[in-house]
Parts: structure tokens; C-alpha cells; sequence
């Protein structure tokens, strides 16, 4: 099956542009997580959508970013005037989610990530 | 502070040789473990996935769990130079319906031929 989509792979954009970054999950996957990650860093957590709860914003990074969620599927996270620092792999990731997880008595997978392929943002 | 370390590397072994990866983590009360694998330019892809203490096998991978002493690792029997990547572990901190994973900073492993 179809795994996790993300688009464009590449954006290059100038200082002080806008830029939204789109995020298809699996196909039934309730869980979506969206992490941005430097050259040669680790992954740094933005934001979590579990089902119709209300989003963890806990990582984003400054109020210039903002993701949502529409129809509990597809994702779009948003950068507003964007810096050089921002330049960086977007990634997303969903999973089965929470409420499976209930019905089956507990994490067995249902709590694994998948990654779609990234876009890679540059700010000039 | 809910944290996972690992240790950065890089980690060389020759071809063929076990390569052992090590993570260790702040919170007694995790349930789900995570060893993923990420090569160079790409994104990262689920190698196995663990929840009870002791060993789980898939194929030349290996995950090991102690909750007592905290730590989950990951050996790789047989290296091949397409082992080489970075190996991040990750581990599920329960807080209510909170899925999110924790992540370590991940080893660099190097396979020589």
C-alpha cells in the first residue's frame, strides 16, 4: 500500500516568504507527527495530531510556524516569513494512533512511526 | 526531563564482525522501543520494534530490552558495508494518550569491507 507522502521534495524559497509543506498520511493512520531535522542533527519534534484531539504544539519552534489537520487526514505545516535558520529536512511521520491502541490492550505496534520522504527547505 | 541517550560514534566494525548499538532512557514507566535505521539524504525506517524485557530476533538484527536497567539495544550480526547509516532509538513516554516518541541523537555506524 501507499506509505506516507510528503510534498514538494525540494523548496527554495527567499527570506521573508511564506511556505507551506504538505503532509499525506497512511490510509487509516489516526497519528501524525511532523519533526524538522538539520544537517546532521537529530530529529526535533514540532507537532503531534492524535484523531480529533487537540493538537501538541509543545515543539514549535516560534509562533511563525503553525500545522492543521483537515478531515483527519492530510497535513499542511506552515512557516511564516521565513529565516536561514529554518532551512532544514521536513519531516512527517503518522501511525496507527491511540484509539487502537485502547482496543488492543495496550502499544503492539500501534505506536510506530512511518516516515514519508521528507522536503528539504532552503532559505536563501 | 524524559530523556535518550545513545552514544554518537561513529561506531567502525569490519565486515562481517557484530556491530552493538546502545540506548539508554530516564523513564521507568516507557512501554514501546524503537530502533530505526537512516542512510545518509534519506528519511528514517523502522528496523524493530520491542516491549517486552529480553531478546527479539529478526533475520541479522537483534533487540534486547531491560527495564530495570533501563536500556534497549540493538545488534546487528554479520555487518555489511549497507549497514552503514545512522541508528536512532526511540522510545514511547506514556503522559495520558500522548504517543509521542522520544528520540535519541542516534550512532553513526561504519562498516569496513
Amino acid at each position: 500500500g501507499a506509505g506516507v507522502s510528503q510534498s514538494p521534495s525540494n523548496k527554495v524559497t527567499e527570506k521573508g516568504k511564506d511556505v507551506e509543506l504538505r503532509c499525506d498520511p497512511i490510509s487509516g493512520h489516526t497519528a501524525l507527527y511532523w519533526y524538522r531535522q538539520s544537517l546532521g542533527q537529530g530529529l526535533e519534534f514540532l507537532i503531534y495530531f492524535q484523531g480529533n484531539s487537540a493538537p501538541d504544539k509543545s515543539g514549535l519552534p516560534s509562533d511563525r510556524f503553525s500545522a492543521e489537520r483537515t478531515g483527519g487526514s492530510v497535513s499542511t505545516l506552515t512557516i511564516q516569513r521565513t529565516q536561514q535558520e529554518d532551512s532544514a529536512v521536513y519531516l512527517c511521520a503518522s501511525s496507527l494512533g491511540g484509539e487502537l491502541e485502547r482496543l488492543a490492550g495496550g502499544p503492539r505496534g500501534t505506536d510506530t512511526q512511518y516516515f514519508g520522504p521528507g522536503t528539504r527547505l532552503t532559505v536563501l | 526531563q524524559k530523556e535518550v541517550e545513545q552514544n554518537s560514534g561513529p561506531l567502525s566494525v569490519p565486515e562481517g564482525a557484530i556491530a552493538s548499538l546502545n540506548c539508554t532512557y530516564s523513564d521507568r514507566v516507557s512501554q514501546s522501543f524503537f530502533w530505526y535505521r537512516q542512510y545518509s539524504g534519506k528519511s528514517p525506517e523502522l528496523i524493530m520494534s520491542i516491549y517486552s524485557n529480553g531478546d527479539k530476533e529478526d533475520g541479522r538484527f537483534t533487540a534486547q530490552l531491560n527495564k530495570a536497567s533501563q536500556y534497549v539495544s540493538l545488534l546487528i550480526r554479520d555487518s555489511q558495508p549497507s549497514d552503514s547509516a545512522t541508528y536512532l532509538c526511540a522510545v514511547n513516554f506514556r503522559a495520558g494518550n500522548n504517543r509521542k516518541l522520544i528520540w535519541g541523537l542516534g550512532t553513526s555506524l561504519a562498516v569496513n569491507p
